[in-house]
Order: C-alpha cells, then structure tokens, then sequence
C-alpha cells in the first residue's frame, strides 16, 4: 500500500517570492512515479510535474521543479518567482510502477496556498 | 481539441436513490478512471475502465458500479445514496492503465441530502 503525507494544511508566500510545499511518502514498491497537481476552485486537478523513482535528476518544469530525496521519501515541490494565479489546491501523489501492482494514484490530503499580493 | 467533459456539473440527490455521473474522455484517450474527493481531502480512486471493463477498483462497496462505452466515454452510477456519498467526482481520461498523462475533467459535485 502507498501513503503520501502533506503536513500543511495552508501556507502563505509573497508574490514574486519562492516556496516549497512538502511531501512524505510511503512505499514498499521499488518502481514508482510521483506527482503534483493543482486544483484551483474550479475543482479541475492540473497536472505540474512528475519525477520517476530511478530519475536521477530532480524533475524540472518552468517555474517548478521537485526536490527528490529518495532515501528520506521525501517530494517537495518548488515554486519559483510566485504568481497571484498560484493560489489554488496543491496535491501530491503516487503511483507504483512495478509489474503486478495496481496502476492508481494514491493523493495526499493537500495544501491550500495562497499568494499574497 | 477538447478535454475530459463531465456530467451533470453538479447533482443534487435524496438519501437512498440512485445516481449517474458521466465522462467523455480527451480524444486519443481510451481508458477513464474515477476519483471520489469529500471536501477538505485528496481524491480517492475509485475504479478504472479499459476496454469495457473494470480493469482496477478500489476500496469503494458494490454500490459503486460503472460502465465504458466503444466511444470510450464512461458512466459512473451509485445505488442506494448515503449523506457520506456526498463529494466531487472525478473523471480521468489517459492513453493505456498508467497514471503518467492522466487528463482530468472539472468533476461532479454531488451533494445528497
């Protein structure tokens, strides 16, 4: 079974500023894929960015990128240069790759941040 | 080109009926996976179709039962409503089982009183 864990609930960043959100997770699969997605109040998940279990190199796209620590389980999520758009719904997920294990994406229960002008 | 179109918007229902959630996915997508999400928490896999039949399912009870058309398009019904059924559906189109490419649709909000 896979948990991800977000241990804050609401964080707040100034416009133009960065921030890290983060992410535990847990897994006994050694082949597996992590997420983040947005959902602003229109409830639509938005897909930002992923990072493979064997990736070497933390994942980068634009203004994100994923800080991957693997031996601490670790996913953190970077925003840089913060934009009033941001502010949204901020989830992370999982899903195990490994032959025979259920193709789902276990979520975590998400942080809500806001950016403040 | 058009994403993943969900149906009704938002449904409002009484104790103990029955619903249908529905979900045309991307084009080019042929499998569509369905996430609960109560208010306040993350989304809860629920099932996933490919080829017209329920490939993956998750801890949900038998109430919850869904349908793939050859359009690739899905259904989602739910028998026998509870208040705790309450939640924003979420619909998933992507190419093959794999999460990675996932397209979500904006969901239903079902509220049931």
């Amino acid at each position: 079974a896979q948990k991800i864990t977000q241990t804050q609930p609401g964080m707040f960043v100034q416009e133009k500023e960065a921030v890290t959100l983060d992410c535990t997770y847990d897994t006994s699969d050694q082949s597996y894929g992590l997420f983040w997605y947005k959902q602003p109040s229109s409830g639509e998940m938005i897909f930002l960015i992923y990072q493979g279990s064997y990736d070497e190199q933390n994942a980068t796209e634009g203004r994100y990128s994923l800080n991957f620590q693997k031996a601490r389980k670790s996913a953190n999520l970077v925003i840089s240069a913060s934009q009033l758009g941001d502010s949204a719904m901020y989830f992370c997920a999982m899903s195990p790759f490994s032959s025979g294990s259920a193709r789902q994406l276990t979520f975590g229960s998400g942080t809500q941040l806001t950016v403040l002008p | 080109d058009a994403g993943v179109t969900q149906s009704p918007t938002h449904l409002i229902k009484t104790r103990g009926q029955q619903v249908t959630l529905r979900c045309s996915p991307k084009s080019g997508h042929d499998t569509v996976s369905w996430y609960q999400q109560a208010l306040g928490q993350g989304p809860q896999f629920i099932f996933q179709y490919y080829e017209e039949e329920e490939r993956q399912r998750g801890n949900f009870p038998d109430r919850f039962s869904g349908h793939q058309f050859p359009n690739y398009s899905s259904e989602l019904n739910v028998n026998a409503l509870l208040l705790g059924d309450s939640a924003l559906y979420l619909c998933a189109s992507s190419s093959g089982p794999s999460p990675y490419g996932y397209t979500f649709g904006s969901g239903t909000r079902l509220t049931v009183v």
